[in-house]
């Protein structure tokens, strides 16, 4: 595809309820992020992939959450028992070389998780 | 702590007028600095960017200026444009890390018909 891709675009979870979403990468881009936006805010990072190795997990919120590239292009994010706080938009970005200094991050639509 | 501040929720402008969108930093660490332009349901979308060792940039219509002594960054659109109409988000790197964007809360701009 053209752009990067995310899916669910929506997703209504009951609390306690194990959630996946995908990211597909723009074709070829090393690098790939995941971020986490709340309602009235800005994007705020969650973790860093350069290839399939994981480089940066600072940003996750709670061991709840975990994120994998196994082969280097699809990723995924997974939140386990998800809790009302962790209702966000979940962004996914990628990036066409290794991260340095201006290099641009290409997002997608975002997943918007709902807890209920 | 917020390290990147928009300070305006919103803006309202006229077509055809300049629309100035306004950006504070704390971080002086901060080398790179990207501005995004978001519609709803959509994800966010590069505009322009800074380097810190520049103190201007131009593209088309869209100019973002840098004061690196006043921690200050600036984008500036003109002529306005209905379809210019969105949330706008400051955004820097460095300060340690390479690759982590640090974003500001937004600003929705409207441009008026």
């Amino acid at each position: 595809g053209a752009g990067v891709s995310q899916s669910p675009r929506y997703k209504v979870a009951k609390r306690g309820q194990d959630v996946a979403l995908r990211c597909d990468p723009i074709s070829g881009h090393v690098s790939l992020f995941w971020y986490q936006q709340a309602l009235g805010q800005g994007p705020e990072f969650l973790t860093y992939f350069q290839n399939e190795a994981q480089l940066d997990k600072s940003g996750l919120p709670s061991d709840r959450f975990f994120a994998e590239r196994p082969e280097g292009s699809v990723s995924t994010l997974k939140i386990q028992r998800t809790q009302q706080e962790d209702s966000a938009v979940y962004l996914c970005a990628s990036s066409s070389r290794l991260a340095g200094a201006q290099e641009t991050q290409y997002f997608g639509p975002g997943t918007r998780l709902l807890v209920l | 702590d917020q390290q990147v501040k928009q300070n305006s929720p919103s803006l309202s402008v006229q077509e055809g007028r300049i629309s100035i969108l306004n950006c504070d930093y704390t971080n002086s660490m901060f080398d790179y600095f990207l501005w995004y332009k978001k519609y709803p349901a959509e994800g966010p979308t590069f505009l322009i960017s800074i380097s810190s060792i520049k103190d201007k940039n131009e593209d088309g219509r869209f100019t973002v200026f840098l004061n690196k002594s006043a921690k200050h960054l600036s984008l500036h659109i003109v002529p306005s444009q209905p379809g210019d109409s969105a949330v706008y988000f400051c955004a820097a790197r460095g300060g340690g890390s390479n690759y982590k964007l640090t974003f500001g809360k937004g600003t929705l701009l409207t441009v008026n018909p």
